[in-house]
């Protein structure tokens, strides 16, 4: 069984473009959270995604958005891509309690 | 929401053991204390849960006082490949909606 994936593994963009990053769950889960991770800091909570919708949302702007498809996997999009966008972005899946996370997906902004 | 306190940083050599120390003062009745350890370039992996007195896996074990205020990580007989961060959170143990809450954890160094 794999475990969380995501695509691609390493991205570099300039200032003004737009990003999409994709993540497949863990075999049935149904959830998926997307997290922020900048250098030398913890995972910063993006927004979570169920039954193809936004459940919840973290402290983010609107240039990030998302979507999750029916068989659970899903996708952030984030537009109009700042220096500071920079980062780690890690896709976490989860059924009934714990997430598990995905090896993420580094951006780099130019 | 729960806040958890933990050292920057903490220096080791291989075969000690190691303890790092998580504080979280407004522990709700129902959360539960979950480790994460983290390599760079890398997702969090799931380490350890507990709710009170001790628990021990292959990896780790997790003691938790009475009061539930902290709570402690140890790691026995460590090794090179046991550098890495270690994140302390405070979840709702099966309420997979909940966002996880992130410090900037501990970083372990282990020198040989």
């Amino acid at each position: 069984d794999a475990g969380v994936t995501q695509s691609p593994t390493h991205l570099i963009k300039t200032r003004g473009q737009q990003v999409t990053l994709r993540c497949s769950p863990k075999s049935g889960h149904d959830t998926v959270s997307w997290y922020q991770q900048a250098l030398g800091q913890g995972p910063q909570f993006i927004f979570q995604y169920y039954e193809e919708e936004e459940r919840q949302r973290g402290n983010f702007p609107d240039r990030f958005s998302g979507h999750q498809f029916p068989n659970y996997s899903s996708e952030l999009n984030v537009n109009a891509l700042l220096l500071g966008d920079s980062a780690l972005y890690l896709c976490a899946s989860s059924l009934e309690g714990g997430q598990f996370f995905g090896p993420g997906t580094r951006l780099t902004v130019l | 929401l729960a806040k958890t306190t933990q050292p920057i940083s903490m220096d080791s050599y291989e075969g000690q053991e190691v303890n790092i120390t998580c504080s979280h003062n407004n522990i709700a009745t129902n959360d539960y204390i979950t480790w994460y350890q983290q390599f760079p370039s890398q997702g969090p992996r799931f380490i350890i849960q507990g709710y009170k007195t001790k628990v021990t896996n292959e990896v780790a074990s997790l003691f938790i006082p009475a009061d539930r205020k902290s709570s402690t990580l140890s790691l026995p007989r460590v090794s090179l490949s046991d550098t890495a961060v270690y994140y302390c959170l405070v979840v709702p143990r099966m309420d997979s909606s909940y966002k996880l809450i992130f410090g900037s954890g501990t970083r372990l160094l282990v020198r040989p």
